[in-house]
């Protein structure tokens, strides 16, 4: 069975410093995973994704997670925190076939001048 | 511009009055999915259809229905609503379930059931 452990409901940065939110999965293969935002009022939108490529991918707006099999992680961090990163960030790792999705609890991000 | 529409973005009705939500997206798109979301919980997957008149359940389909009857629309179906459907409501649909792509995600139906 799949699932995600987002480790933290809450993350507050000052902009201009590195963000760093966590996300462990479990799955009984090996797993396909995605970061999405979720601006208020939003649908969510697809940042970056993992599929047994490069370990380390890159995504949009200046955000990377890298996959660590042997930690069962996916962390997805950015080197500079803008206010308008300021959403709630949901990890989520789909079934071997792709039909079903299974999504962490999310973290909200808060960005301090 | 390619989108997913959902209709209506918010409703409020009482317990028993069956609704429908409408999903439609313009991308020609062969995978769509339901999910709904509640605080502390993260998103959670409905129902889910891999192209036309091909659907199947999710982690939560209790007390919802769905049709796939043309490409382009995925309906949410609440025959008898109840108080705890309370909640937000997203469709989303992605080029196709096998290859793997994004899903695309409208902007969310709020439905408060009393």
């Amino acid at each position: 069975a799949q699932s995600v452990t987002q480790l933290d409901s809450h993350v507050s940065v000052s902009e201009g410093t590195p963000v760093l939110l966590r996300c462990n999965y479990s799955s009984s293969y090996s797993p396909s995973l995605f970061w999405y935002v979720q601006h208020p009022n939003k649908g969510l939108q697809l940042l970056l994704k993992y599929t047994s490529a490069a370990t380390l991918v890159k995504g949009i707006n200046g955000f990377e997670a890298e996959f660590k099999k042997s930690e069962t992680s996916f962390h997805l961090t950015k080197p500079s925190a803008h206010m308008s990163d300021a959403a709630e960030y949901f990890c989520v790792v789909s079934d071997p076939n792709f039909n079903k999705f299974y999504f962490g609890s999310g973290t909200k991000l808060n960005v301090k001048p | 511009e390619a989108q997913v529409t959902q209709n209506p973005r918010y409703l409020i009705t009482v317990t028993g009055k069956k609704l429908t939500v409408t999903c439609s997206q313009n991308m020609n798109h062969e995978y769509m999915s339901w999910y709904r979301q509640d605080p502390g919980l993260g998103l959670r997957q409905i129902y889910y259809s891999m192209n036309v008149e091909v659907t199947d359940k999710g982690d939560v389909p209790e007390g919802y229905k769905v049709s796939r009857k043309e490409k382009r629309n995925f309906p949410l179906i609440l025959e008898s609503p109840s108080p705890n459907q309370t909640s937000l409501y997203f469709c989303a649909s992605s080029l196709s379930a096998v290859s793997n792509q994004p899903q695309h995600f409208g902007d969310g139906t709020r439905l408060s059931i009393l």
